[in-house]
């Protein structure tokens, strides 16, 4: 079965520093992996997605991601963090192949310092 | 082009009762899927369904329950609502069922069971 696993529930970081959430997955064979954004009382907003191809893929508001086959990781990053990106994170894993039914890691909550 | 429209927005209910989400995807969407989301089990996949019948479904019990109609609106049921039935369920649509295609979200509507 497929899983997906966020080490971190938190992560703080002062606005400008650097980010890198961690995601890691479980999955047979090459999979469809996702990383979605909430803020409060919203829904998801998709980021970025990896299908297949160049493994380092380019996402919204400024936000990459890269496929590490080896290390069965998808960490997703951005270079100066602002303080509206405070909200959170989540990776999802899923088939490549047929319908799509994903599977969502617990997410990592992003804090914000000015 | 609209979101994704879930109503209502929130919802209170006692255990027992039966209650009844409603989500409109975007225009020319024709696939829409149902998550819950809870601060216990993180987001789960309930069900999606593409032109009127539900080809997947999660691990869920029979009390919950979905239908999609001929122009894409979805609801999704739930009977006999238990306390742990209280949270976010969240509505996505998307063009197609594949992986390929981004699923977008809509803003959820918050179930509290009292």
């Amino acid at each position: 079965a497929q899983s997906v696993t966020q080490p971190d529930i938190h992560i703080t970081v002062s606005e400008g520093a650097s980010l890198e959430l961690r995601c890691n997955y479980s999955y047979g064979a090459t999979p469809y992996l996702f990383w979605y954004v909430q803020s409060p009382g919203q829904g998801l907003q998709l980021l970025l997605k990896y299908f297949s191809g160049d493994t380092l893929v380019q996402g919204i508001k400024g936000f990459e991601a890269e496929f590490k086959r080896s290390q069965s990781s998808f960490n997703l990053r951005k270079p100066s963090v602002h303080w509206s990106d405070a909200a959170e994170y989540f990776c999802a894993v899923g088939p490549s192949g047929g319908s799509y039914i994903p599977t969502f890691g617990r997410g990592t909550s992003l804090i914000v310092h000015p | 082009k609209a979101g994704v429209t879930q109503t209502p927005r929130y919802l209170i209910k006692t255990r027992g009762q039966q209650v009844t989400l409603s989500c409109s995807p975007i225009s020319g969407h024709r696939s829409v899927s149902w998550y819950q989301q809870t601060p216990g089990q993180g987001l789960q996949f309930l069900f999606e369904y593409f032109s009127e019948t539900q080809r997947n479904k999660g691990n869920f019990p029979g009390r919950f329950s979905g239908r999609q109609f001929s122009n894409s609106r979805s609801e999704m049921n739930v009977s006999t609502l238990e306390l742990g039935d209280s949270a976010l369920y969240l509505c996505a649509s998307s063009l197609g069922q594949g992986a390929a295609d981004t699923q977008y979200f809509g803003p959820g509507t918050r179930l509290t069971v009292l």
